[in-house]
């Protein structure tokens, strides 16, 4: 079956780091996707991993290791408008090339001043 | 450029009817997917279309289908609608069919929809 699982809730303050992790389950890897979501918002693209690696934009990196299923979202120099759910999420690919997110249930990120 | 366009954001239903909701995505945009969000369950894959044809499809019952067009506009449809149907319903869409390699998925703002 297909499985991610991320903590539900972290808190920090701010300026500090955080990370955030993920770990998956699935078939027919194709890339690992952050999301942030704002209440009530869209969830808007914040980095993507196929290979294995830290990538790095800007205060926001991310991270994969595929044979041991787990990536990690690391957020620095947090600031209050980081207050906001973190989706990770696997795409999959089934044998028609067709594609689909499995998506984590999200961690709730507090940023405290 | 425009982002992904959905429309209606609010709407309200009664059990028993059906809905149609509608995507516009990304200029150049082929692939268009569809996503149901509720706080239980989160982000659920409903189905995914590529030049008109439905090249993947989630664990949701026949009631919810989809269909794209020549123009790679899309739309879903509910039938017979239930409570647990109320949602936050995402389209998003990427310039490719292989959701890989870089090729971003970018969500629209949703159509909420509240099943009475």
């Amino acid at each position: 079956g297909q499985n991610i699982d991320q903590p539900t809730e972290m808190t920090a303050t701010e300026g500090a780091i955080v990370q955030i992790n993920c770990t998956y389950q699935t078939s027919g890897f194709n890339g690992l996707f952050w999301y942030q979501q704002h209440a009530g918002e869209a969830p808007t693209f914040l980095s993507y991993n196929v290979l294995d690696g830290l990538e790095e934009k800007g205060r926001f990196s991310s991270f994969l290791s595929r044979s041991k299923g787990y990536s990690y979202l690391l957020l620095k120099e947090l600031q209050m408008k980081d207050s906001a759910s973190y989706l990770c999420a696997v795409s999959t690919r089934n044998g028609q090339a067709g594609t689909a997110l499995i998506f984590g249930k999200g961690t709730t990120l507090s940023v405290s001043s | 450029k425009a982002g992904v366009t959905q429309t209606p954001r609010y709407l309200i239903k009664t059990r028993g009817q059906q809905v149609t909701l509608s995507c516009s995505p990304i200029s150049g945009h082929r692939s268009v997917s569809w996503y149901q969000q509720t706080p239980g369950q989160g982000l659920q894959f409903l189905f995914e279309y590529f030049s008109e044809t439905q090249r993947n499809k989630g664990n949701f019952p026949g009631r919810f289908s989809g269909r794209q067009f020549s123009n790679s506009r899309s739309e879903m449809n509910v039938s017979t609608l239930e409570l647990g149907d109320s949602a936050l319903y995402l389209c998003a869409s990427s310039s490719s069919s292989t959701g890989g390699a870089g090729n971003t998925i970018y969500f629209g703002e949703g159509s909420w929809l509240t099943v009475v």
